[in-house]
C-alpha cells in the first residue's frame, strides 16, 4: 500500500562498518526527507531534498551522508556510527506545494553495536 | 521551549469514552497543522489536517486556536483500535516548503 519503500527494514552494524539505507517513492513527489526517531524523543528532521537539491541539513554529523540521485530515490550512507545512533530512520516524501502533508516509508530499524 | 509540545500521557480510557488531546506550538507564523497517528514500531500516518474553522472526520474532531497557539484532537466513542500515539505536527517554515515539526506524541490506550 505504501508509496514510499525503504530497505533494509532492519540493519545491525558495527561501529567501523559502512552501510547505506535506501528509499524510493512512487508518488510523483519532488521533495524527500530523512527523519530520525529515537526512543522517547520526537521525530527529528535530518535532511531535506527538493528536486534533488539538498535544502536542509539539520546539524547532522558527517558520519551520516545523504545522496539524492533523482526525485524518486534517496540514500543515507552510514559510516563510523556510534551506539547512540541506533534508532528508527524514516524516509518521507511530499509534493513541493506548501501546506501538503508528507508520507512516510515504513522505516529502517538501525542498531549500532 | 519546545517548538511543538504535547502531554506524553499515557491516557488510559475505557472503550466508548471521549478523550481529548492538546498541543501547543511556539511559532506564531505557523501555517499548517496536522495530527498523525503512529502505532507501535510503525511509521507515522496522517490522521487529519487541522483547519482554522475546525473540522471533523467521523469520530475525530480537530480544533485550532491561533490566538492561544494550540491545537486539539477529540476522539468520541473510543475503540480498542484507537490505541496508538498521536503526533501533533506543525509546518513552521512555510516559505521553505514542508518543514514539518513533530511533537513528542501523546500515547492513548483504550481498554475493554
Amino acid at each position: 500500500e505504501t508509496g514510499v519503500t525503504q530497505t533494509p527494514r532492519h540493519l545491525v552494524m558495527g561501529m567501523t562498518n559502512k552501510k547505506s539505507l535506501k528509499c524510493e517513492q512512487h508518488l510523483g513527489h519532488n521533495a524527500m526527507y530523512w527523519y530520525k526517531q529515537s526512543a522517547k524523543k520526537p521525530l527529528e528532521l535530518m535532511f531535506v531534498y527538493n528536486f534533488k537539491e539538498q535544502t536542509e541539513n539539520n546539524s547532522v554529523p558527517s558520519r551520516f551522508s545523504p545522496e539524492c540521485p533523482n526525485s524518486s530515490h534517496l540514500f543515507l550512507h552510514l559510516h563510523t556510527l556510534q551506539p547512540e545512533d541506533s534508532a528508527l530512520y524514516l524516509c518521507a516524501s511530499s509534493p513541493l506545494t506548501t501546506g501538503n502533508t508528507i508520507y512516510f516509508g515504513e522505516g529502517s530499524w538501525l542498531t549500532v553495536v | 521551549r519546545k517548538e511543538v509540545e504535547q502531554d506524553p500521557g499515557p491516557f488510559n480510557v475505557p472503550e466508548g469514552a471521549t478523550v481529548a488531546f492538546n498541543c501547543t506550538y511556539s511559532n506564531s507564523a505557523s501555517q499548517s497543522f496536522f495530527w498523525y497517528r503512529q502505532d507501535c514500531r510503525k511509521e507515522p500516518k496522517l490522521l487529519m489536517s487541522v483547519y482554522s474553522s475546525g473540522n471533523e472526520d467521523g469520530r475525530f474532531t480537530a480544533q485550532l486556536n491561533r490566538a492561544s497557539q494550540y491545537i486539539s484532537l477529540l476522539i468520541r466513542d473510543s475503540k480498542l483500535s484507537d490505541s496508538a500515539t498521536y503526533l501533533c505536527v506543525v509546518n513552521v517554515r512555510e516559505n521553505a516548503g514542508n518543514m514539518l515539526t513533530f511533537g513528542g506524541g501523546t500515547r492513548l490506550m483504550v481498554k475493554p
